[in-house]
């Protein structure tokens, strides 16, 4: 199995809303990693686990809450958000650098939100 | 610091015809560097990568990468191109133990007829 899971593939959501993207690989992967895309740019790295603990955040506003609650399922918690934050977001992972790992990505076909 | 540049933001091709997008790298150390292809509302997809050993790496439906550490480049190819290959390709690079991927601007490659 070299996929990678993301649900919903759609969301709307209002400024005042709470909801959460979820993010599922079962490739033993203990790396997985939160990416915000806007149109025609490049991914924008977000954040890191490794080994189910946090080992990056860029920087992210407080508004995106990240989640691990094991080696197989990544989630990201969305309140309060603003139209700037309509995107398209990435789930991926991968080997652990330190173990190994040469830091190929998968990737999730990724969830489309739209904040109104 | 690593980062990658990608100088072209569309690259133009008539099916058949060979292709090349271009991608040049900058890091301290050696690069470990990738490719990913994005169609239209959908994830990235990795074509091929670069670690160690030959240069000519070859990926997946038909493309290929050759990495030149004189010229710090790692430009993707492929012999004979195909409208279906019309997407939008990003070259990505790490270094060390580095768990970040930068990812260039992207290049968008439209095949036609």
């Amino acid at each position: 199995d070299t996929e990678v899971t993301q649900t919903p593939k759609h969301l709307v959501m209002g400024m005042t809303n709470k909801k959460s993207l979820k993010c599922e690989q079962h490739m033993g992967h203990r790396a997985m990693y939160w990416y915000k895309q806007k149109a025609k740019k490049p991914p924008e790295l977000m954040f890191v686990y490794s080994y189910e603990k946090l080992s990056i955040n860029e920087s992210v506003p407080s508004r995106f809450s990240p989640e691990c609650p094991n080696s197989s399922l990544l989630n990201l918690h969305l309140h309060a958000l603003q139209p700037e934050d309509s995107a398209l977001y990435l789930c991926a992972s991968s080997q652990v650098i330190l173990a190994g790992g040469n830091g190929e990505l998968f990737f999730g076909e990724g969830s489309r939100l739209t904040v109104l | 610091a690593q980062s990658v540049a990608q100088p072209e933001d569309q690259v133009n091709v008539a099916e058949g015809n060979p292709l090349t997008v271009k991608c040049t790298y900058s890091v301290s150390g050696n690069p470990y560097l990738f490719w990913y292809v994005q169609y239209p509302n959908r994830g990235l997809q990795f074509l091929l990568k670069y670690i160690t050993g030959d240069n000519l790496v070859k990926g997946s439906y038909g493309f290929e990468a050759e990495f030149n550490k004189s010229q710090t480049s790692f430009h993707l190819k492929k012999p004979s191109a195909l409208v279906s290959d019309s997407a939008l390709y990003f070259c990505a690079v790490r270094t060390g133990t580095a768990s970040k991927l930068t990812f260039g601007t992207g290049t968008r490659l439209q095949v036609t007829l």
